[in-house]
This record gives C-alpha cells, sequence and structure tokens, in this order.
C-alpha cells in the first residue's frame, strides 16, 4: 500500500525568507501525481502545486516549487519570499494515475508552517 | 464561479439523530469522494463515486452512507451518528480525466454528543 510521510510536524520561516518542506512517499508503481495542499486556519484544502511523476521537470507556481526526486521517492515544498498569508497547514498527497478509485488522495499527516514578521 | 459547495459548515448534534450533509458541485464533474480529517490520522476516504447510480466504499465507510442520484450533488448521510463521527468532513470532485485535481468544499465541521 502507497504511504505518505511528513517528517515536520512543524515548521517556521522569517517573512521575505525561503522555507523548504519536506515529503517522502512510498509506492511500487511507476507512474502518478503528487500534490500540495494549504489548509489555512479557514480549513479550506487549497491546491499549492502538483508534480506528474512521468516529467522529469520540477514543477514551479509563482512562489512554490518542488523537487521531486523519483528515485528517492522525495517530494518536497519551497515556498519562496514567504509572505504572512502562506502560515497554515502543508499536505503533501498521492494518487495513482489511471482511471477508477485510483483517484482516491492518500495524504501525509500535514506540516504546520508558521510565518514570523 | 466553479466550486464545491457544502453544507452545514457547522453541526452539533446528538448520538442517533440522523444528518445528512450535502455536498454539490457546479463543474458538470464525473467524480465525487467524501474524506474525513483527524487529528493524528490525517485526510482518510469514506466513500466516492464514479459517476451517477455508481457508489463505492473508501477506507472508512463504517456509519455512513452516500447516494449519488443527479451528477451535481453526492450527500453524506449518518444514519444514527455517534461520538466517534465527529470530525472535520471534505467533499471533493474532479473531471473524467485521471490527471486532473480535485476540488475541495470548504469543510463540515460536525460534532457528535
Amino acid at each position: 500500500a502507497q504511504t505518505v510521510t511528513q517528517s515536520q510536524p512543524e515548521m517556521s520561516v522569517q517573512e521575505a525568507e525561503t522555507v523548504t518542506l519536506s515529503c517522502t512517499y512510498d509506492t511500487s508503481e511507476s507512474d502518478y501525481y503528487l500534490f500540495w495542499y494549504k489548509q489555512p486556519p479557514s480549513r479550506q484544502m487549497i491546491l499549492v502545486i502538483r508534480q506528474e511523476a512521468y516529467k522529469q521537470q520540477n514543477a514551479t507556481e509563482n512562489r512554490f516549487s518542488v523537487n521531486f526526486q523519483k528515485a528517492a521517492k522525495s517530494f518536497s515544498l519551497k515556498i519562496s519570499d514567504s509572505q504572512l498569508g502562506d502560515a497554515a497547514m502543508y499536505f503533501c498527497a498521492y494518487r495513482r494515475r489511471g482511471a477508477g478509485n485510483n483517484r482516491k488522495l492518500i495524504w501525509g499527516l500535514g506540516t504546520s508552517l508558521a510565518v514570523n514578521p | 464561479e466553479a466550486q464545491v459547495t457544502q453544507n452545514p459548515r457547522y453541526l452539533i448534534t446528538v448520538t442517533g439523530k440522523k444528518l445528512t450533509v450535502t455536498c454539490s458541485q457546479n463543474m458538470n464533474h464525473e467524480y465525487m469522494s467524501w474524506y474525513r480529517q483527524d487529528p493524528g490520522l490525517g485526510l482518510r476516504q469514506i466513500y466516492y463515486s464514479m459517476n451517477v447510480e455508481v457508489t463505492d466504499k473508501g477506507d472508512v465507510p463504517e456509519g455512513y452512507k452516500v447516494s449519488r442520484k443527479e451528477k451535481r450533488n453526492f450527500p453524506l448521510i449518518l444514519e444514527s451518528p455517534s461520538p466517534n463521527q465527529t470530525s472535520l468532513y471534505f467533499c471533493a470532485s474532479s473531471p473524467g480525466g485521471s490527471n486532473q485535481p480535485q476540488h475541495f468544499g470548504d469543510g463540515t465541521r460536525l460534532s457528535i454528543l
């Protein structure tokens, strides 16, 4: 069974600095998707960035980028120029590629990020 | 605006009193799913639906029912709620292509006393 591990329950960063959140996963599949979701205090689940495993290029969305290491099964999230609004719980999630309930997301337990002014 | 709408957002109720959490999406998505989020356990899938009249159990279906009579709606039914169903619930949907990310509702906080 696939698992997702986030080893940092809590992190903090100074405003305008850069922070990296870690995520590792375990799967025997060769093709899958990886996601980072943000959950602010409002509890909404907001997609930050996604990576398709067959793509070697790391995904980037504005200040958010990932370091995808397929062989190491590692998927870290880098937040550059951190802003106060980035303070939230961040979840790493995995999903198999293909039809059927492969769309089920398998979640890590989250990393709580604090941004200090 | 494309969205997944859950109602209610908050509910406090008592053991055994049947309740329904509604979920509606306006994006014509085929796939819909319910998750519950608990501290230390993360998010776990309760039920999912591939399309109208097609539903199946997720990882933690005990104590829940769902239905999918229309494409846009996927209600979660607790026939006889118990305190261990106190949780934060999310509905999610995605279109037919498997490479599409899921869109989430804003969550429903249920407290069963």
